[in-house]
């Protein structure tokens, strides 16, 4: 099993729709979940971490299932701007690397 | 927040000639650099891991000896691609974790090194 799994999509949605994504993971040592964005040729950058508790900033809300080693993202509302590669990162533990996803393409349509 | 510079942002070259990549913390101190290659359209891979100090901790499948890395200081870390080769065209990306700091890691812009 691959340590980290996303569907790569492309997800095409109209604006407004509301959209989510599932992320497995399979080392159960991982502490820290975050959701990352990558738009074309640009560096990756964090949308948000994922609590056990779930957590919502504005359109976005995370959430995650360690019994099921899941993660999750859900976009409300969605804007043109959306449209990106959503990353589902975790690590194991302090100054250890990230362990991307290969992501989930998201295109939001006029 | 915490900056990573990267320079040079693209860099083309001729086969067989060595390329230095340079990453920076701007504001914060890093003991710990990620080096991390994408390919198009395929995910972020770790190449290795860049402790102040000391040696390089490379992941399975990457050449030490090709892939040069130096972090001399806590605001530096260096990627020299050594005879590079049409192959090693990718998308090179240093993160940093702050000194003391979370899990967060902040993201240089990466470069685009194009070997022709």
């Amino acid at each position: 099993r691959k340590e980290v799994e996303q569907d790569p999509g492309p997800f095409n949605v109209p604006e407004g729709a509301t959209v989510a994504f599932n992320c497995t993971y399979s080392n159960s040592a991982s502490q820290s979940f975050f959701w990352y964005r990558q738009d074309c040729r640009k560096e990756p950058k964090l949308l948000m971490s994922v609590y056990s508790s779930g957590n919502e900033d504005g359109r976005f809300t995370a959430q995650l299932n360690r019994a099921s080693q899941y993660i999750s993202l859900l976009i409300r509302d969605s804007k043109l701007s959306d449209s990106a590669t959503y990353l589902c990162v975790f690590v194991s533990s302090g100054n250890t690397p990230l362990v991307f996803g290969k992501g989930t393409r998201l295109s939001v349509i006029a | 927040g915490a900056v990573v510079s990267q320079h040079p942002s693209w860099v083309i070259c001729k086969s067989g000639t060595s390329v230095k990549i340079e990453c920076r913390s701007l504001d914060f101190q890093a003991t710990t650099m990620f080096w991390y290659r994408q390919f198009p359209k395929q995910s972020l891979m770790l190449m290795a891991t860049s402790n102040e100090g000391s040696k390089a901790t490379y992941e399975q499948g990457v050449e030490k000896d090709k892939f040069l890395i130096n972090h001399a200081s806590l605001t530096l870390s260096t990627l020299t691609v050594t005879s590079a080769h049409p192959e090693d065209s990718s998308f090179y990306i240093c993160s940093a974790t702050v000194a003391g700091g979370a899990n967060e890691q902040f993201f240089g812009p990466g470069t685009r090194l194009t070997v022709l």
